[in-house]
């Protein structure tokens, strides 16, 4: 049972258009969720995150919408890069105290230039 | 600043071998945590550790043992490795308090 589903596993943008990636959830005891992003050969690096007391947080190109009604966030850049080619990975957590947090399958991005 | 590394990088096992892979941290880290990702399937946690000398399950266990005999290391042992134990292995750690986790660049296991 994917608790955590990212369901575009690729997406393709113009380099300067925005790109939107989409994640959904089941669990509606997850309270936290950030954002990976991943080049091929390294792990996973920090994006963003959000707590599930607000609605967006932004941090520069990147901002994080959370729709807890519907159970779905989405990672929204703008401009998109070309060195924004990566995986990108959501992740959530409901166990606060163990950092214990359930990913997403992930989405390619590639952006075009 | 070399933050988390694994050892090794790659590595091919017969079915059958055992091998450990080590992650170490210099950040001072409490909770350290190893994932395997497959394709199609995330990053799924297999065990982790809060603090030294203590270690737990993550989602997926079986067929891996952990120890956290010093705070910077915590390692990940195959005793008996199987195919389906092919992956890509990573390591990661956070602060006690913080929901940030910082990976090493993963280790590279075929199993054959």
């Amino acid at each position: 049972d994917q608790q955590v589903k990212q369901n575009s596993p690729s997406l393709s943008v113009q380099e300067g258009r925005i790109s939107i990636l989409n994640c959904d959830y089941t669990n509606s005891m997850f309270d936290y969720f950030l954002w990976y992003k991943k080049y091929p050969a390294e792990g996973p690096t920090f994006l963003i995150s959000i707590s599930s007391i607000k609605d967006k947080n932004e941090d520069g190109r990147f901002t994080v919408f959370l729709n807890k009604s519907a159970k779905h966030l989405s990672l929204h850049i703008v401009p998109s890069q070309p060195g924004d080619s990566a995986v990108y990975f959501c992740a959530a957590s409901a166990e606060t105290g163990t950092y214990k947090y359930i990913f997403g399958t992930g989405t390619r991005l590639k952006v075009l230039a | 600043n070399a933050g988390v590394t694994q050892t090794p990088k790659f590595r091919v096992l017969k079915t059958g071998q055992s091998m450990t892979l080590l992650c170490a941290q210099d950040m001072n880290h409490e909770y350290m945590y190893w994932y395997r990702q497959d394709p199609g399937m995330g990053l799924r946690l297999i065990h982790y550790s809060v603090g030294e000398g203590t270690t737990a399950k993550g989602e997926v266990p079986d067929g891996y043992n952990v120890s956290r005999l010093k705070k910077q290391n915590f390692l990940l042992g195959l005793e008996s490795a199987a195919p389906s134990q092919t992956s890509v292995y990573f390591c990661a750690s956070t602060v006690t308090g913080g929901n940030i986790q910082y990976f090493g660049a993963g280790t590279r296991l075929s199993v054959l």
